[in-house]
């Protein structure tokens, strides 16, 4: 199975602030590697898919970058919204594997 | 726009089956492929297995003797079943359309609104 992880685990920011979670892969994923973002008792919600593409109706303040094992997504200007735990996935092989999450909280 | 709404939620024993269902609308089931995703309380997720639009199906390898992932044509609903279930089966669980185009635009949306199954 392919590992995933994330750092940090948790962060503390304010609106406005520029936030980076890393990702990393226990092998190359090429660009098989998406983000979610999940709020308190809801579903997850994609926000990133093939590293870089950003899903319809997300908002431009999210980036992804990356490839191979190293991976980012940065949120330029946080917003209230914002706030939420953020998962990788990698999608290259089976079993999926999703990283063990990065809580983004109100500073 | 294809919305999954889920059902079957609720309390087991251990030893039990657990079975729930994820109803798909604005969508025919047997068009794409459906995944089976689990939360432990507080914890991150785990993908569980899929049924391909031609009915294959893929398990993940810790949990494959134990799954048993369907679908059914006529209600445009698709199932999943556990067997023997422990504590540690405690968990919300979302079934999730999986986009697969054989590119690494390969994703996991919608997302059911998850169903919380307790073993106790």
């Amino acid at each position: 199975d392919i590992q995933m992880t994330q750092s940090p685990s948790s962060l503390s920011a304010s609106v406005g602030d520029r936030v980076t979670i890393t990702c990393r892969a226990s092998q190359s994923v090429y660009n098989y590697l998406n983000w979610y973002q999940q709020k308190p008792g809801k579903a997850p919600n994609l926000v990133v898919y093939a590293a870089a593409t950003l899903q319809s109706g997300v908002p431009s303040r999210f980036s992804g970058s990356g490839s191979g094992t190293v991976f980012t997504l940065t949120i330029s200007g946080l917003q209230d919204e914002d706030f939420a735990t953020y998962y990788c996935q990698q999608s290259l092989s089976i079993p999926f594997t999703f990283g063990p999450g990065t809580k983004v909280e109100v500073k | 726009q294809v919305h999954l709404q889920q059902g079957g939620a609720g309390l087991l024993k251990p030893s039990d089956t657990l079975s729930l269902t994820c109803a798909v609308s604005g969508g025919s089931v047997t068009a794409h492929y459906w995944s089976w995703i689990r939360q432990p309380p507080g914890k991150g997720l785990e993908w569980i297995g899929e049924i391909t639009h031609s009915g294959g199906t893929n398990y993940n390898p810790s949990l494959k003797s134990r799954i048993t992932i369907s679908v059914d044509a006529s209600t445009n609903r698709l199932s999943l079943k556990l067997n023997s279930v422990t504590a540690a089966d405690t968990a919300t669980y979302y079934c999730a359309r999986r986009w697969t185009t054989d590119t690494p635009a390969d994703r996991f949306d919608p997302w059911g609104q998850g169903a919380l199954v307790t073993v106790s």
